[in-house]
């Protein structure tokens, strides 16, 4: 159980054009979503993070307009890169908590985007 | 205070050793402490949580041992195996807040 799917795994683009990134709970309702940035050799930078039905809270340094999320549902999020650039090229992950994080239903991982930006 | 510090940065052990990564952390607040396995090219998996009021919970060859005053806990892999060569993450949270505080992590390489 508690299966987090991320699509695309990989994916190489153009500088200047957007990517969208999806993030799906597959077996289980995620009232929280998250979404991390990770560079080589680096730990988890968490970027932001998103409850179902609401705007996304940031986290500082990161421009909501070039990471936009939104979480429509209970089993999924996405994020879209706008207007990408090489610097933006890294391994983006998110990850999903139940609808009881009170109990310490712990975060579950997708398995990464690798973005790449020609 | 809200970090998490994770030791040692990168660990090699033979099969069938022990493999120990520590962390130590100074907010007094969390109180969940998970840890995180990820592969290259792979999402970091959980692996084993633990509370405060326990100080060791142990599940198969890994066991957390936690010491509340001290505000440390550890991983121990038992009988290391070529396939636990991974980064290992510790983290920690407040129970009913969002946020994990990750530590640094630390690339074990198993040797056969």
């Amino acid at each position: 159980g508690a299966v987090v799917s991320q699509h695309p795994s990989w994916v190489i683009c153009k500088s200047g054009t957007s990517v969208k990134i999806e993030c799906r709970s597959l077996d289980f309702q995620a009232t929280t979503m998250f979404w991390y940035r990770q560079f080589p050799k680096q730990s988890l930078m968490l970027m932001a993070t998103s409850n179902e039905g609401s705007k996304a809270t940031y986290e500082q340094g990161v421009e909501k307009d070039k990471f936009l999320i939104n979480h429509a549902s209970l089993t999924l999020s996405t994020l879209t890169v706008t207007s990408a650039h090489p610097e933006d090229s890294s391994f983006y992950i998110c990850s999903a908590a139940g609808t009881d994080y009170g109990s310490n239903q712990p975060q579950h991982f997708g398995d990464g985007t690798r973005l790449s930006i020609l | 205070q809200q970090q998490v510090k994770q030791s040692p940065q990168s660990l090699i052990v033979q099969k069938g050793g022990i493999s120990i990564i520590n962390c130590a952390y100074e907010n007094t607040a969390f109180d969940y402490f998970p840890w995180y396995q990820q592969f290259p090219g792979k999402g970091p998996a959980l692996l084993i949580a633990i509370r405060p009021d326990v100080s060791e919970k142990k599940e198969g060859r890994f066991t957390i041992s936690f010491n509340k005053s001290a505000k440390q806990f550890s991983l121990h892999i038992m009988d290391s195996q070529p396939g636990d060569s991974a980064t290992y993450f510790c983290a920690a949270s407040i129970v009913g807040y969002s946020t994990l505080t990750f530590g640094k992590g630390t690339m074990l390489l198993v040797s056969p």
